[in-house]
């Protein structure tokens, strides 16, 4: 079956520091992989989108990065972290026409 | 562009009640997706539509896809405390390419 992990759960960082929150996908090949981020109590804001290895599609200008160096793997980056980027970011992979997309845990964020 | 308008956007519940939310768009959708976010997690899929009219059903909770195209609900019967928190609805409009358009979320919370 297929599994998505994302770590860490819970990140505090001062501003201006980097940042680095990783995404991998067991048991299955291929997949598309997302990034959103999400305000206390609002929806989902998708941040990236990846169909694969190298192929970063950004939504919404920002301080933030995105890579997938491997087909499984998606990074969310920062150099310098603004206060604004505070949030609950949540990594998802789907597949296949009409996919569906299932979610990982998520990571707080919080920038002080 | 394309907006998905989801309420209510809160509702107060007595246990064994039954509970009625719903989403409508501005464009005719092809998938229809029903999630639920407890605090601090990723939201779980519920129920996946993908035909005008559809009704499916996931032990108390059922779903439908609008005759319209525009358009879904998601019913809760009988509820439970374990039904409280975030319900997403998300759609993919025709050609949208991979992007889901996401509702602004349902909390559910149970009178005590």
């Amino acid at each position: 079956s297929q599994t998505i992990h994302q770590w860490p759960a819970t990140l505090v960082q001062p501003v201006g520091s980097p940042l680095s929150l990783e995404c991998t996908v067991e048991g299955t090949s291929n997949p598309n992989l997302y990034w959103y981020r999400q305000a206390a109590g609002r929806g989902l804001q998708l941040l990236f989108y990846s169909v694969g290895i190298g192929q970063i599609s950004s939504e919404v200008p920002q301080n933030l990065s995105a890579s997938r160096p491997q087909d499984r793997q998606f990074i969310l980056s920062s150099k310098k972290l603004l206060l604004s980027d505070s949030g609950f970011y949540l990594c998802a992979w789907g597949a296949g026409a009409n996919e569906k997309l299932f979610f990982g845990s998520g990571t707080q964020l919080s920038v002080l | 562009g394309q907006q998905l308008n989801q309420s209510p956007q809160s509702m107060f519940i007595q246990e064994g009640e039954d509970v009625s939310m719903n989403c409508t768009s501005s464009s005719i959708f092809n998938t229809w997706l029903w999630y639920k976010q407890d605090p601090g997690e990723g939201p779980v899929l519920l129920i996946a539509l993908y035909k005008a009219g559809e009704l499916t059903s996931n032990g108390r909770l059922t779903a439908q896809f609008g005759i319209t195209r525009k358009d879904s609900f998601l019913n809760i019967s009988a509820s439970i405390p374990s039904d409280v928190g975030i319900y997403f609805c998300a759609g993919r409009f025709m050609d949208s390419n991979y992007q889901l358009i996401w509702g602004a979320g349902t909390k559910l919370i149970i009178k005590p």
